[in-house]
């Protein structure tokens, strides 16, 4: 079956701009998951939905970040007056019913490139 | 908070090689452990999980181990082929949250 997709796979942005990624997770997945990866590093969690609420968003390292889950599926992630600093990998990830011995499944991720 | 290390960083192997991969973790108090590999562009593929309750996991040439009271995870990879070459992520769930906190990563390479 479909994984995890997001798009697009590939964002180049100026500094101050305004920005969203997508995320599809797998089809039935009620739980949702972002993380940011830099260049060297492994990915660093931001947020994670359970259905169409954040459970959990002490990841997210500033308020100029912001994701959301209308519907419960498909989710984006929104950010505002866009730094060098968040230039990444922007992960995403599902689960099929978030707990805690639930595998996470992976999406492609989206490089974002702010310049 | 937890605090994932990966040792080593960077691994360069001749091909046919057996080799261990090291992952350490600050909190004991976690639900499972994971293994990833990813290469270079994409996502990260599960190799294996681990439950805090096992010692091992296997598959085809991988073998896991979790040492949970001392916290150490080691990825034993066989007989070693360039097809490996890529960075190997460590992750630890905790007790107390749904989120991954992840290691650095060791990038290997294997030379045929």
């Amino acid at each position: 079956g479909a994984g995890v997709s997001q798009t697009p796979s590939n964002k180049v942005t100026e500094k101050g701009k305004y920005v969203e990624l997508r995320c599809d997770p797998i089809s039935g997945h009620t739980a949702l998951y972002w993380y940011r990866q830099s260049l060297g590093q492994g990915p660093e969690f931001l947020i994670y939905f359970q259905g169409t609420g954040a459970a959990d968003d002490s990841g997210l390292p500033n308020d100029r970040f912001f994701a959301v889950r209308p519907e419960g599926s498909v989710s984006t992630l929104k950010i505002q007056r866009t730094e060098r600093g968040d230039s990444a990998v922007y992960l995403c990830a599902s689960s099929l019913i978030g707990l805690a011995g639930d595998e996470q499944y992976f999406g492609p991720g989206t490089r974002l490139t702010v310049t | 908070k937890q605090e994932v290390t990966q040792i080593p960083a960077a691994l360069s192997v001749p091909e046919g090689e057996n080799l261990v991969l090291n992952c350490s973790f600050t909190d004991s108090a976690i639900y499972n452990l994971q293994w990833f590999r990813q290469d270079p562009g994409k996502g990260l593929t599960s190799l294996l999980l681990i439950q805090s309750s096992q010692r091992e996991q296997t598959s085809g040439r991988l073998n896991a181990s979790l040492d949970k009271s001392s916290g150490r995870s080691t990825l034993y990879i066989a007989a070693s082929q360039p097809g490996d070459s890529a960075t190997y992520l460590c992750a630890v769930r905790d007790n107390a949250g749904n989120m991954l906190t992840f290691g650095g990563g060791t990038r290997l390479m294997v030379k045929p």
